[in-house]
């Protein structure tokens, strides 16, 4: 089925540790975005990209960094995984960046827990 | 500061009856609104969306109802269904955004019993 694939959908971290989370969409869409759920807090933009090369900080980008590969792929990366980067996370994409024409279609996410 | 705020945490309905959800927002700018629906496991999908130039759209049992003055929009199911039984989020966009930047409130849980 076409859509976004996110891997892996479980992970636990050390304090200190690194890792990168995968995004995949099959869906040929330009912008794709990282965002993180939180309990009562919704969904928080921590990145996104708007086009192929291009990347731009969202609401919450402290501690991450990002990766458009191409234009299916856009990855997450934790250089030093904290506590407060706990959380769930979701990939979505989008044909256009207008909303108004182009709803997000997120991934299953993955589950990050930092200890 | 949230911008977006869904004040009910959860909400339980009968099947066959009405649900409302209820979400307010702050900022001014906003000028789109959208639903997404989340069930356990799975990414939100989107569910309905209303421009801010009108004050009411519909798609079979989901009608979203924006009052601008009120800086308030509603969601409601009719009838409800138990696989309507999901977390909804509420979001909304500004036109001067720089990319599909939606701020997103922090979500109500409908529980539709049979």
């Amino acid at each position: 089925n076409a859509g976004v694939t996110q891997t892996p959908k479980f992970q636990v971290l050390k304090t200190g540790q690194s890792m990168t989370l995968q995004c995949a969409q099959d869906m040929n869409h330009n912008s794709m975005y990282w965002y993180r759920q939180d309990p009562g807090m919704g969904l928080r933009l921590i990145y996104y990209s708007a086009s192929e090369g291009t990347t731009d900080k969202g609401e919450v980008p402290n501690g991450y960094n990002v990766s458009r590969l191409n234009k299916r792929e856009f990855s997450l990366r934790l250089e030093s995984a904290a506590p407060s980067q706990t959380s769930v996370y979701f990939c979505a994409s989008s044909e256009y960046r207008d909303p108004n024409n182009s709803p997000l279609h997120f991934g299953n996410g993955t589950r990050l827990t930092v200890t | 500061d949230q911008q977006v705020k869904q004040n009910s945490p959860s909400l339980s309905v009968q099947e066959g009856r009405i649900s409302i959800l209820n979400c307010d927002y702050t900022n001014s700018m906003f000028d789109y609104f959208l639903w997404y629906k989340k069930y356990p496991a799975e990414g939100p999908t989107f569910l309905i969306s209303i421009s801010s130039i009108k004050d009411k759209n519909e798609d079979g049992r989901f009608t979203v109802f924006l009052n601008k003055s009120a800086k308030h929009l509603s969601l409601h199911i009719v009838p409800s269904q138990p696989g309507d039984s999901a977390v909804y989020f509420c979001a909304a966009s500004a036109h001067n955004n720089a990319g599909n930047m939606l701020t997103f409130g922090g979500g109500t849980r409908l529980m539709v019993k049979p």
